[in-house]
């Protein structure tokens, strides 16, 4: 079974860091590409970043580059989010997804991680 | 104001069929990206409803289905069911963004 388990959110100050895991199971992690996506409370969805099955490929969302950095560990069927000074505007649940096809396509996410940014 | 236009809401009685549109521009659906829609019931993640424009995943029923034409594509779901109040999703790549790119989401109300 598919299983994707994210960890490391929390409340953190303006201008702090926080480091998200993906931690996957049930499949080659290192055959697919991965992906962030956040929600801000009551809002809808907003990809954030991707990164390619060998980390050659990175992207990322306008609203979070230069702060933001996307890594994986195969060996650990792990992909990460680090962030860095982080907004009010931040604060939202941050799901990684599985990219099914390497076309953007995301048939499995995990059940979300919330990361609340205030003073 | 997300990339890709979707109505904000919708409605429809038991057993009706509505649909939901999603608007795009050039550098996205209209350059030939495929276009998946997600479902995605309160309290939950989203679900993969609709790949590449108008496949359906195992198990999704048949009442739901898609389509694309030029720069918009739209959603259909028949046979409407009280278990399909959802908020539903529908995204593509954008080329000048280099991304994945979100409607901004229709909330579906069955009455």
């Amino acid at each position: 079974e598919v299983q994707m388990v994210e960890s490391g959110g929390g409340l953190v100050k303006p201008g702090g860091s926080l480091r998200l895991s993906c931690a996957a199971s049930g499949f080659t992690f290192g055959s697919y590409s991965m992906n962030w996506v956040r929600q801000a409370p009551g809002k809808g969805l907003e990809w954030v970043s991707s990164i390619s099955r060998g980390s050659d490929e990175i992207q990322y969302a306008d609203s979070v580059k230069g702060r933001f950095a996307i890594s994986r560990a195969n060996a650990k069927n792990s992909v990460y989010l680090h962030m860095n000074s982080l907004r009010v505007e931040d604060t939202a649940v941050y799901y990684c997804a599985r990219d099914w096809d390497g076309y953007n396509t995301f048939d499995y996410w995990g059940q979300g991680i919330l990361v609340t940014v205030s003073s | 104001q997300s990339v890709l236009t979707q109505p904000p809401s919708v409605s429809g009685a038991p057993g009706q069929r509505v649909t939901i549109s999603c608007t795009g521009s050039n550098s996205n659906i209209g350059a030939y990206y495929g276009v998946h829609w997600y479902q995605q019931l309160p309290g939950t993640a989203p679900k993969l409803l609709i790949y590449d424009d108008t496949n359906r995943p195992s198990g999704v029923p048949d009442r739901f289905s898609a389509s694309k034409s030029g720069t918009s594509a739209s959603l259909a779901i028949t046979g409407l069911q009280a278990e399909d109040e959802a908020d539903y999703y529908c995204q593509s790549y954008d080329r000048s963004l280099s991304g994945s790119v979100f409607g901004g989401g229709t909330k579906l109300t069955v009455l």
